[in-house]
């Protein structure tokens, strides 16, 4: 079956522009979540939605925003990007949890954003 | 979050078992222990989870202590395409606070 499916896989941005990452998940897959890695800070969450609602969301500015569509495809948004915001951003996707069962999560390969 | 502490690296012979041990002495009752590896370039690549009970699966298999405060990956048989960064985490069992936290970690060399 097809893997979460992240577009574009890179991209230059300059500062002060903006961009919008987008992720497909797994068919079936009702919970999208996105992260950032860099190599200081690691893997950190941004915010996680399942259809359609965000229901978590890390400790990031408010210039980062995201939404999930009826059909769970999910995009991202950096607003007024600074360079720290280079980074690879990365997309998971998972059945979520329902009951008392917890399921592993698929992630994408990812968008390397460079900010210059 | 999720508070996890694994070793920073680790090395193993090729052929030979590995066992990776990660501490996770906040966790719940209800929340699953998960692993993941990456490999350089990649996104994460889920390898297993499991809640109390012994877990396997074609890749590793994942032994839990009985008191669930921690847990050992274990690659039955290394190779070279095992070289990674391996995870492990637990997303906390409460609707609206479904994420993973991660850590920095176990970097995994594999020796020929």
């Amino acid at each position: 079956k097809a893997g979460v499916t992240q577009t574009p896989r890179y991209l230059i941005k300059t500062r002060g522009q903006q961009v919008t990452l987008s992720c497909s998940p797994i068919s079936g897959h009702r919970s999208v979540s996105w992260y950032q890695q860099t190599p200081g800070q690691g893997l950190q969450f941004l915010f996680e939605y399942f259809s359609e609602t965000q229901r978590n969301k890390g400790n990031f500015p408010g210039r980062f925003s995201g939404r999930q569509f009826s059909n769970s495809r999910s995009e991202m948004n950096v607003s007024t990007l600074e360079l720290g915001d280079s980074a690879l951003y990365l997309c998971a996707s998972s059945l979520g949890v329902w009951g008392r069962k917890s399921y592993g999560y698929t992630f994408g390969s990812g968008t390397r954003l460079t900010v210059v | 979050d999720a508070k996890t502490t694994q070793p920073n690296s680790m090395e193993s012979n090729e052929e030979e078992p590995v066992h990776l041990p990660c501490n996770h002495s906040t966790i719940s009752g209800t929340d699953y222990i998960h692993w993941y590896r990456q490999l350089p370039s990649q996104g994460p690549e889920y390898v297993i989870h499991g809640l109390t009970s012994n877990v396997n699966n074609r890749m590793a298999s994942l032994a839990i202590a009985e008191d669930r405060k921690s847990s050992t990956l274990i690659l039955h048989r290394a190779t070279l395409r095992d070289a990674a960064v391996y995870y492990c985490t637990y997303p906390r069992y409460n609707i609206g606070n479904e994420k993973l936290t991660f850590g920095t970690g176990t970097r995994l060399t594999i020796i020929p």
